[in-house]
């Protein structure tokens, strides 16, 4: 149980494009759903906390108006990187918390990998 | 400031040995601590979580201890394997809504 999915897998766009990306619960409901990017050889830095039903939180630093995350449902959230730059490739992953377990464990999606040409 | 250290070289290690990966984190007062192991190109995989009034916990060949004084937890796996080898990342609790705050990550190769 507690599988997390992401689409698309991976994605190459022109500069200027925008891009959607997809997080779902496939088997649980998740209360909260993360927002993460990662580099090459570095760690995972969080971008925005996304609650079901309102408004992301984004942490210091993070573009609200460039990372748009909607939060439709307990099993789905979305990403989507507007107008997109070369600086913007990276690894997106979303993680799920499970509504009722143990607090504080995550799920993680396999992760969507963004370049922009 | 803030800072969660892991190992940055790579660790290597015989099979059949046991793997101790360390981390340190200073200016944080975690709540709890986990591990995840990442494959390259994959998204995470929780392994364990220890809280902050737990001394030590296991599962299968895997043990973590937390050390709230330290400001350290250790992650070991026994009888490791070539199959174990992988990124492992800690993470700790910290702030509300359960955020996670990674460290780098400690890169272990089991070798045959």
């Amino acid at each position: 149980g507690a599988v997390v999915s992401q689409h698309p897998s991976w994605v190459i766009c022109k500069s200027g494009t925008s891009v959607k990306i997809e997080c779902r619960s496939l088997d649980f409901q998740a209360t909260t759903m993360f927002w993460y990017r990662q580099f090459p050889k570095q760690s995972l830095m969080l971008m925005a906390t996304s609650n079901e039903g309102s408004k992301a939180t984004y942490e210091q630093g993070v573009e609200k108006d460039k990372f748009l995350i909607n939060h439709a449902s307990l099993t789905l959230s979305t990403l989507t990187v507007t107008s997109a730059h070369p600086e913007d490739s990276s690894f997106y992953i979303c993680s799920a918390r499970v509504r009722d377990r143990e607090i504080g464990e995550q799920y993680f999606g396999p992760g969507t990998r963004l370049t922009v040409t | 400031s803030q800072k969660i250290e892991q190992n940055s070289e790579a660790l290597n290690i015989q099979e059949g040995k046991t793997a101790t990966l360390t981390c340190n984190y200073t200016n944080y007062s975690p709540a709890y601590l986990q591990w995840y192991r990442q494959d390259p190109g994959r998204g995470p995989v929780f392994l364990l979580l220890i809280r902050e009034n737990e001394k030590e916990k296991r599962k299968e060949r895997l043990k973590v201890t937390f050390d709230t004084t330290l400001k350290q937890s250790l992650f070991h796996i026994t009888a490791s394997q070539p199959a174990d080898s992988a990124t492992y990342l800690c993470a700790l609790g910290t702030g509300g809504g359960n955020k996670l705050t990674f460290g780098t990550g400690t890169q272990l190769k089991v070798e045959l």
